[in-house]
């Protein structure tokens, strides 16, 4: 594997569901990060760690939960979410010193 | 309120001619500027990026534009082709601090007719 993978690609999951989306990065980096993408609405960043301890969150509800257990994993636990979560959740990765950031391919998610 | 306004939401452009995507930022303490570009089904891909020390960038048909006073920046693609066909989103960023938070505008749907 190469680049940041994301799995899965695509979960439906209804309002009660517990589920998590996972994020795996191959380029040595120390920075991750989950972003929320919606129709006609902006990336929207939610969490970012920096060596496994989390520096930044959007005012992002509660029934996201992320998780960082190192710098080359990254987890979003998701709970009694609601249909306007539906979006495609994107995770990427940096070095805490470089700007660029590298983007997977994102998991689409659709609760019902 | 939007802090990196994108223009237009989308475009449509025949093989061979200029595609042209406007930015315009509010915050003066960004001081990195990058354009990512996005397929269907795939994640953001950067393309390339400014700096505000310089007023131009190109990297083969693409090029950055970049208007410090006016805090705007745009992004010129020469020679369009169908498989620049896709999603182009610019972004704001400012380096200093403990996290690298990226600004996105709204997003530009190109469309490169053959």
């Amino acid at each position: 594997e190469t680049g940041v993978t994301q799995t899965p690609r695509h979960l439906v999951m209804g309002m009660t569901n517990k589920k998590s989306l996972k994020c795996e990065q191959h380029l040595g980096h120390n920075a991750m990060y989950w972003y929320k993408q919606s129709a006609k609405k902006p990336l929207e960043l939610m969490f970012v760690y920096n060596f496994k301890e989390q520096t930044e969150n959007n005012s992002v509800p509660s029934r996201f939960s992320p998780e960082c257990p190192n710098s080359s994993h990254l987890f979003l636990h998701l709970h009694t979410l609601q249909p306007e979560d539906s979006a495609l959740y994107l995770c990427a990765s940096s070095h805490v010193q470089v700007y660029e950031q590298y983007f997977g391919p994102g998991t689409r998610l659709t609760v019902t | 309120q939007q802090q990196v306004k994108q223009s237009p939401q989308s475009l449509i452009v025949q093989k061979g001619g200029i595609s042209i995507i406007n930015c315009a930022y509010e915050n003066t303490a960004f001081d990195y500027f990058p354009w990512y570009q996005q397929f269907p089904g795939k994640g953001p891909a950067l393309l390339i990026a400014i700096r505000p020390d310089v007023s131009e960038k190109k990297e083969g048909r693409f090029t950055i534009s970049f208007n410090k006073s006016a805090k705007q920046f745009s992004l010129h693609i020469m020679d369009s082709q169908p498989g620049d066909s896709a999603t182009y989103f610019c972004a704001a960023q400012r380096t200093g601090g403990s996290n690298y938070k990226l600004t996105f505008g709204k997003g530009t749907l190109l469309t490169v007719n053959p």
